[in-house]
């Protein structure tokens, strides 16, 4: 069973800090998804990274993927409090058909204060 | 293009009624999938279609909920009889097909039902 574990669930930054949301999953994959959701709303799409060593960067977030540790961070710089959200991952788990069955980390909730 | 589109965006219903809920998904994807998110499981994958046809429904929870897809633009998830339990917000997304290259799941609005 692939299980997808993020760390921290929760979040309390100061604005112009930086710091580092991890993804853990347990099973092969070289498919995953950042998500943003703010509160009472859907489900954004961030980033999708598709190969080992995949660098993907907008705005302050920056992405990676190391699929040999099974690993993927979600980097924020300089964070400001519009990034105030909850962000998730996701694992493709059936990559090799590329069916595109996510499964989801449980989301960390990220509060950015002045 | 205006999205996923799904409705109703709420609904409130007695324990025991019928609930059914729709969802368009964006022109042109192959694959439509339906999620559940509550605060104790996060958000779970129900149901998912290809080319209308289901090819996973493990994550359905139980008979009383059943899922169709008549045609390329339109999908259904029906909740017969619904239970206080049943109550979420149930997203629908969808995503072009694999031929494209690209593999981003778009996600409708959610409906957020509440059953009583």
């Amino acid at each position: 069973e692939l299980k997808v574990e993020q760390n921290p669930l929760f979040l309390s930054m100061q604005e112009g800090k930086n710091y580092t949301i991890y993804c853990n999953y347990s099973t092969t994959s070289d498919r995953l998804y950042w998500y943003r959701q703010d509160p009472g709303k859907s489900l954004e799409s961030l980033f999708v990274l598709l190969s080992n060593g995949a660098v993907k960067q907008e705005g302050r977030l920056m992405a990676s993927l190391d699929t040999k540790a099974r690993l993927s961070t979600l980097h924020i710089t300089a964070a400001v409090h519009d990034l105030s959200a909850t962000y998730f991952c996701a694992v493709d788990m059936n990559y090799g058909g590329s069916q595109g069955n996510l499964i989801f980390g449980k989301g960390t909730k990220l509060s950015v204060k002045p | 293009d205006a999205g996923v589109i799904q409705s109703p965006r709420h609904e409130v219903t007695e324990m025991g009624q019928e609930v059914t809920l729709r969802c368009k998904p964006i022109s042109g994807h192959d694959y439509l999938f339906w999620y559940r998110q509550t605060m104790m499981r996060g958000l779970e994958l129900l149901i998912y279609f290809n080319n209308n046809v289901p090819i996973d429904d493990s994550g359905m929870p139980e008979d009383r909920f059943s899922a169709k897809m008549p045609n390329a633009s339109f999908s259904t998830l029906k909740i017969q009889p619904s239970e206080p339990r049943d109550s979420a917000v149930y997203f629908c997304a969808s995503r072009a097909g694999p031929g494209t290259g690209t593999y981003e799941q778009y996600f409708g609005p959610g409906t957020r039902l509440t059953v009583t």
